[in-house]
């Protein structure tokens, strides 16, 4: 079965620090999503991405975030500088189809700020 | 955006059929009904999607009423690995292409 796949499975950084979270969505997929989960809490849709552009993106999906799709099959979260309250489980996920359809999610980057 | 409620948690034992029931009282008319499941430390993974009356597969079934106000999760003889966060989601009706996750059922097995 296709899989979206995560690197790396955790990361610690330092406040301040920028930090790169790679994702290898399905290799047919033409939409891609970032979601991020606070420990304990609900998931949070951050970005979608298509035909190179963004398409959405939440409150939460400030300055500091960005995402790239650097070749024909990463895709990637970039965070400027990482703030204490950036530590969660950030989730990758794709999905042939916009709306309405099946996505397939990541097995998630588990990022602590220190 | 049509907003969704469903209880905060549920147990159950082995063996037991379980129903989770969401309500979302202003879906709108292009808007489908699709539910995720969620391990700890896991990624969401889609559990079934339909848009009216009564959807199965392999895993569960959906029943959605005529006016579409609620849908129910149907999960047939649950084991212990069934132990997870069930959501359920209404899409959005217009070009958006995101999934909005809300609260989530936490749904215990017990032996």
């Amino acid at each position: 079965e296709p899989e979206v796949t995560q690197t790396p499975s955790h990361q610690v950084t330092q406040m301040g620090q920028e930090v790169i979270l790679r994702c290898v969505p399905i290799s047919n997929h033409l939409y891609f999503y970032w979601y991020r989960q606070i420990l304990g809490q609900k998931v949070e849709f951050l970005v979608s991405f298509y035909n190179n552009e963004i398409s959405e993106k939440s409150e939460i999906f400030d300055d500091q975030f960005s995402v790239e799709r650097p070749d024909g099959s990463n895709f990637t979260l970039k965070i400027r500088s990482t703030k204490l309250e950036d530590s969660a489980m950030y989730f990758c996920a794709s999905s042939d189809i916009p709306l309405n359809t099946e996505a397939f999610f990541g097995q998630g980057t588990r990022l602590t700020v220190v | 955006l049509a907003k969704t409620t469903q209880p905060i948690s549920m147990d159950s034992y082995e063996g037991q059929e379980v129903n989770i029931t969401c309500s979302h009282n202003n879906i709108a008319t292009n808007d489908y009904i699709t539910w995720y499941q969620q391990f700890p430390s896991q990624g969401p993974r889609f559990i079934i999607q339909g848009y009216k009356t009564k959807v199965t597969n392999e895993v569960a079934s959906l029943f959605i009423p005529a006016d579409r106000k609620s849908s129910t999760l149907s999960l047939p003889r649950v084991s212990l690995s069934d132990t997870a966060v069930y959501y359920c989601l209404v899409a959005l009706n217009n070009a958006g292409n995101m999934l909005t996750f809300g609260g989530g059922t936490r749904l215990m097995v017990k032996p």
